[in-house]
């Protein structure tokens, strides 16, 4: 199975920084790389699929790049509704679809 | 509107089952892939199943042989047949609808608990 391991775990940061997680994949995934947000009680969102494309409805200052083993997401100026955890999944080939472990982003 | 709802969860013992059922709406599951992933308390998420439009199903290596997914295409609903039940289950279960390998829709979740 292909593992996914994100970076930092938790970060800690104010409202209108600049922030980036990383992910990585234990194999070549090309671009099959998802980023998700999820807030305590609530289901996860998708933010990112296909690594860069942004799901409709996301705010633009949610970004993702990578392909191959690294990818990176990254909120250009932190709001205070983008405190949350956010997950990195692959979908790469046929499942399991693995996730990341996840990195909870908590306010400074 | 796509909404999914998820219900059937609850608290059992080692060695029982549970039926989890996924109601969905605003889409067809029988045309769709469809997934469950777990989420023990206090941690991230896990990919357990998946049923594609065709039939094929896939699972995860720790519930192989216990769980079953399975719809209804009457009734629109996804299923997640759980037997001997074990506590490392303990979980909140989503169901989520999967569109070109990523997940844009997905429940509210269902709570497992499994006691020793």
């Amino acid at each position: 199975d292909i593992q996914m391991t994100q970076s930092p775990s938790s970060l800690s940061a104010s409202v209108g920084d600049r922030v980036t997680i990383t992910c990585r994949a234990s194999q070549s995934i090309s671009t099959y790389l998802n980023w998700y947000q999820q807030r305590p009680g609530s289901g996860p969102k998708l933010l990112i699929y296909a690594a860069s494309r942004l799901q409709s409805g996301v705010p633009s200052r949610f970004s993702g790049s990578g392909s191959g083993t690294h990818f990176t997401l990254t909120v250009s100026s932190l709001q205070p509704e983008d405190f949350a955890t956010y997950y990195c999944q692959q979908s790469y080939n046929t499942p399991p679809y693995t996730f990341g472990q996840g990195t909870k982003l908590e306010i400074k | 509107e796509v909404q999914l709802v998820e219900s059937g969860g609850g608290s059992v013992h080692s060695g029982e089952s549970l039926r989890l059922s996924c109601a969905a709406s605003g889409f067809t599951v029988s045309s769709s892939y469809m997934s469950w992933v777990r989420q023990a308390p206090g941690k991230g998420l896990e990919w357990v199943s998946i049923l594609y439009n065709g039939g094929r199903t896939y699972y995860t290596d720790s519930v192989k042989g216990r769980f079953t997914i399975s719809r209804h295409n009457s009734e629109n609903t996804l299923y997640l047949e759980m037997n001997n039940l074990r506590p490392e289950d303990t979980a909140v279960y989503y169901c989520a609808r999967e569109s070109s390998g990523w997940y844009d829709y997905w429940g509210q979740g269902t709570l497992v608990t499994v006691s020793s």
